[in-house]
């Protein structure tokens, strides 16, 4: 079973800093890798997929990038509504299913 | 606008049973792999089970593996979880979510969710 270790486990920042969120995977998933976004008393959001792709309505100061076994979310300049949660999932065709990590809480500094 | 309501949570004994629905619009149901994921209070999102398009096939967590079973009623656009032998730990919110591509198996990832059902396993 492929384990995805998220880091750092909280990051706070300021509005308007760039922010760097990492997810290593215990071994390999190509570009199988997600990105979502969890906001107190909402949903998750799909933020990237395919390690890289931006879904619908994502802003483009939100980038993926990564393959293999280390990944990364980048946030160009950080705005209020970005202070969340954010989980990275890997879906696997071998063991089928999905894998979240374990998330990093970006908060406000 | 596709929407996604989940239904049937609540407070309930440990060893008992619930069955979550979803019920589905805005979106030809039928064409979509859909996912159950929950998340316990103060912890992470855990992936739990996927029913393919057709309903054909199904995929569990191990951790839910022979005590819950995921279905679809297509003639009513309604998404289920059953859920049986019920822990304490089982206590989360629990979301339905749709698979952002057409027409497959295991799916992709998901780009659709409901505001979630909270289920509490206590006595």
């Amino acid at each position: 079973e492929i384990v995805l270790t998220q880091s750092p486990a909280t990051l706070s920042l300021s509005p308007g800093e760039r922010a760097t969120l990492s997810c290593r995977a215990s071994q390999s998933v190509g570009s199988q890798l997600a990105w979502y976004q969890v906001r107190p008393g909402q949903p998750p959001r799909l933020f990237i997929y395919d390690a890289y792709k931006r879904a619908t309505g994502i802003p483009g100061r939100f980038s993926g990038s990564g393959s293999g076994t280390d990944f990364t979310l980048t946030i160009a300049s950080l705005e209020a509504e970005d202070f969340a949660v954010y989980y990275c999932q890997h879906r696997s065709n071998w063991s089928p299913g999905y894998t979240f990590g374990q998330g990093t809480k970006l908060e406000i500094k | 606008q596709m929407q996604l309501v989940e239904s049937g949570g609540g407070v309930v004994l440990p060893g008992r049973s619930l069955r979550l629905s979803c019920a589905a619009s805005g979106f030809t149901f039928s064409s979509y792999a859909m996912h159950w994921v929950r998340q316990a209070p103060g912890k992470g999102l855990e992936w739990l089970a996927t029913v393919s398009y057709d309903g054909a096939t199904t995929y569990y967590a191990d951790s839910v593996k022979g005590r819950f079973t995921i279905s679809r009623d297509i003639s009513n656009n309604t998404l289920y979880l059953q859920m049986n032998s019920l822990r304490p730990q089982d206590t989360a919110m629990y979301y339905c979510a749709r698979d952002m591509e057409k027409w497959l198996q295991l799916g992709e990832w998901f780009d659709t969710w409901g505001q979630g059902t909270p289920v509490t396993v206590s006595s």
